[in-house]
């Protein structure tokens, strides 16, 4: 079954609104990795954290993993109709790698 | 640099129909991966090859089989498709060799089983 949950499954902003999209594991993850779907498109791989705690930037996009490494968070600041898309977040534990469900993410210009 | 070529990138089958799709990658990476993507399911690893010979079941194998030819291709087979089997389904790779972080992905097989 799906070991890693993403909340919300869809997001509309303003443009120039923030946006932030949650993963939450059951169990403790090895390291979590971030990509980005366009409409239409493949995944693309964004970053991945491995550290208890970790934070890191990219431009407009913060991420962090949790302490307990059981959650991690995406941050956008100041959204532009570029960042539409769904990002998902995909966590390890032991040899295994889920999938969360993603975010979909929606910018009125 | 082409990166992970797949194709077909469009296919319609009949139920009971086989097919192969084909995936290729040109980065020298050791890991290849089959994954299906559906509405609300993210995406579902079908079958993983961390080299040359080797592959390693994954979440959803039932009704697929694969094939790593070489270190540049995986190929993935179904042999008697259903409409369960919709789907898009994407090849990916990454040059390490843990079952775990694939990095680059093709384009994607858009798959409708009648």
């Amino acid at each position: 079954g799906q070991q890693v949950m993403q909340i919300p499954q869809y997001q509309h902003v303003q443009e120039g609104e923030d946006f932030t999209t949650y993963c939450n594991s059951s169990t403790t993850l090895s390291n979590i990795q971030w990509y980005k779907q366009r409409p239409g498109g493949h995944p693309v791989f964004l970053i991945q954290l491995v550290k208890s705690g970790e934070v890191k930037k990219q431009k407009r996009l913060t991420f962090q993993f949790g302490e307990a490494k059981k959650n991690s968070s995406l941050h956008i600041t100041a959204t532009q109709t570029t960042d539409v898309g769904t990002y998902f977040c995909a966590g390890s534990t032991g040899n295994q790698f889920y999938f969360g469900t993603g975010t979909s993410l929606t910018v009125i210009p | 640099n082409a990166g992970v070529t797949q194709t077909p990138k469009f296919q319609v089958l009949k139920t009971g129909q086989s097919m192969t799709l084909q995936c290729a990658q040109d980065m020298n990476h050791n890991s290849m991966y089959w994954y299906r993507q559906d509405p609300g399911m993210g995406l579902r690893l079908i079958y993983y090859s961390a080299s040359e010979g080797t592959t390693d079941k994954g979440e959803v194998p039932n009704g697929y089989n694969v094939s790593r030819l070489n270190k540049r291709e995986f190929s993935l087979r179904l042999e008697s498709a259903a409409p369960s089997q919709t789907s898009v389904y994407f090849c990916a790779s990454s040059p390490g060799t843990v079952k775990a972080q694939p990095q680059h992905f093709g384009d994607g097989t858009r798959l409708s089983i009648l």
